[in-house]
């Protein structure tokens, strides 16, 4: 069974406006954390947002939200007031653990968001 | 301050051939990943180092990889006899040390794009 889950491969959102990335996850483990990334073009990996499984409040970074709904095991990236540099694929990640004893993220497939004028 | 820095950017070989990929974390950090990304798909896990501790290699896919971290920093990930299904962008990323509570989040590396003949 896949462990995180993005349904979309692709998404376009209008400059200025608002999107949501989806992503939900499996694990049996009271004790998670949940992660974004975001892969331009380029090529590298940068951190957007995190959420762990204890936070009770959802965690916001800028612009940038997560949607945190424990009993649906979803946690789905708000992006508000899309620029065009938001244009890259999005990851959703989640590490498992009570003492992060391995810490190793797993990834889903992603999303790729394009961005228009 | 410096990123996690990775070399050689852009690795071609031919089949059967031995390649090694080296990794310098962000200094500091104890902790190190190395990922793999084929084209167009997420980030695969393959080795974790935290410390001095054993390392955790579940997500090595064969006996042709292994990864070493000297004096807890720089790590080689060696890949012998490689083969075509290698072919992949190899990240590497660190972290502080995992706990409890933080995120912790991975700083990653620009990676290393092996390409196998």
């Amino acid at each position: 069974a896949q462990k995180i889950t993005q349904t979309q491969p692709g998404m376009f959102v209008q400059e200025k406006e608002a999107v949501t990335l989806d992503c939900t996850y499996d694990t049996s483990d009271p004790s998670y954390g949940l992660f974004w990334y975001k892969q331009p073009s380029s090529g590298e990996m940068i951190f957007l947002i995190y959420q762990g499984s204890y936070d009770q409040q959802n965690a916001t970074e800028g612009r940038y939200s997560l949607n945190f709904q424990k009993a649906r095991k979803s946690a789905n990236l708000v992006i508000s007031a899309s620029q065009l540099g938001d244009s890259a694929m999005y990851f959703c990640a989640m590490r498992e653990g009570i003492d992060g004893a391995t810490n190793k993220l797993i990834f889903g497939t992603g999303t790729l968001l394009a961005v228009q004028p | 301050g410096a990123g996690v820095s990775q070399s050689p950017s852009n690795k071609v070989t031919e089949k059967g051939k031995d390649v090694e990929l080296r990794c310098d974390p962000i200094s500091g950090h104890t902790a190190l990943y190395w990922y793999r990304q084929s084209l167009g798909q997420g980030l695969e896990f393959l080795i974790y180092f935290q410390g001095n501790s054993a390392p955790d290699k579940s997500g090595l896919p064969s006996d042709r990889f292994s990864a070493e971290r000297t004096g807890g920093s720089v790590s080689t990930l060696t890949i012998q006899r490689t083969q075509q299904e290698d072919s992949a962008v190899y990240l590497c990323a660190s972290s502080l040390a995992p706990d409890r509570g933080g995120g912790n989040e991975q700083f990653f590396g620009p990676g290393t794009r092996l390409t196998v003949l």
